[in-house]
């Protein structure tokens, strides 16, 4: 079985600051993980994924992802946050091994921006 | 690329209507998934397809979900009869490797 698990529903930050935003996970097999990005009435839109290429991995408008297998966590960062990345972002898993592509999503955080 | 295409984007109807969503997938993917979200629940898979197959239904809440994949380029989804707590958006997915490309939803209410 798997699962991610997103910890803080809503994280505000203030333009230009440090975006941290925490996810752990759980699975029986090796996983990929994914971040997601929902703006208002949109559909979700992949920022990055890891696939056990890279444990760092880059993603789209500055975001970044460390895969940390010890503690079982895949937190997303960018280092100065911007207006524009006001939005919910959802942490999601499958398995790598899996014939199926299923994915797991968390239960999202939503990030605001403080001006 | 059109990406995935869901129909209708809003859908209002009223309790003990029937409801079909709609959802063209990106060409060549060859898994298609069922989502809803709530803000209650968040995002729930309902069902998703391999090759126009149903592999996994077991998100479907009840008896009155039903989804079908004719052939690569369709899908659809049905509510009958529908209920108020179906309310919710309904997302379509497609896939060919690992990461989806997802629709811009349909937002049903059912009053």
């Amino acid at each position: 079985a798997q699962s991610v698990t997103q910890l803080g529903s809503h994280v505000s930050v203030s333009e230009g600051a440090l975006v941290l935003l925490r996810c752990n996970y759980s699975s029986s097999v090796p996983p990929y993980l994914f971040w997601y990005v929902q703006y208002p009435n949109q559909g979700l839109q992949l920022l990055l994924k890891y696939t056990s290429a890279a444990t760092l991995v880059k993603g789209i408008n500055g975001f970044e992802a460390e895969f940390k297998k010890s503690e079982t966590s895949f937190h997303l960062t960018k280092p100065s946050a911007h207006m524009s990345d006001a939005a919910e972002y959802f942490c999601a898993v499958s398995g790598r091994y899996s014939s199926a592509s299923k994915i797991i999503f968390g239960s999202g955080t939503r990030l605001s921006i403080r001006p | 690329d059109a990406g995935v295409i869901q129909s209708p984007r809003h859908e209002v109807t009223e309790m003990g209507q029937e409801v079909t969503l709609r959802c063209k997938p990106i060409s060549g993917h060859d898994y298609l998934f069922w989502y809803r979200q709530t803000m209650m629940r968040g995002l729930e898979l309902l069902i998703y397809f391999n090759n126009n197959v149903p592999i996994d239904d077991s998100g479907m809440p009840e008896d009155r979900f039903s989804a079908k994949m004719p052939n690569a380029s369709f899908s659809t989804l049905k509510i009958q009869p529908s209920e108020p707590r179906d309310s919710a958006v309904y997302f379509c997915a497609s896939s060919t490797s690992y990461g989806y490309t997802f629709g811009s939803g349909t937002r049903l209410t059912v009053v």
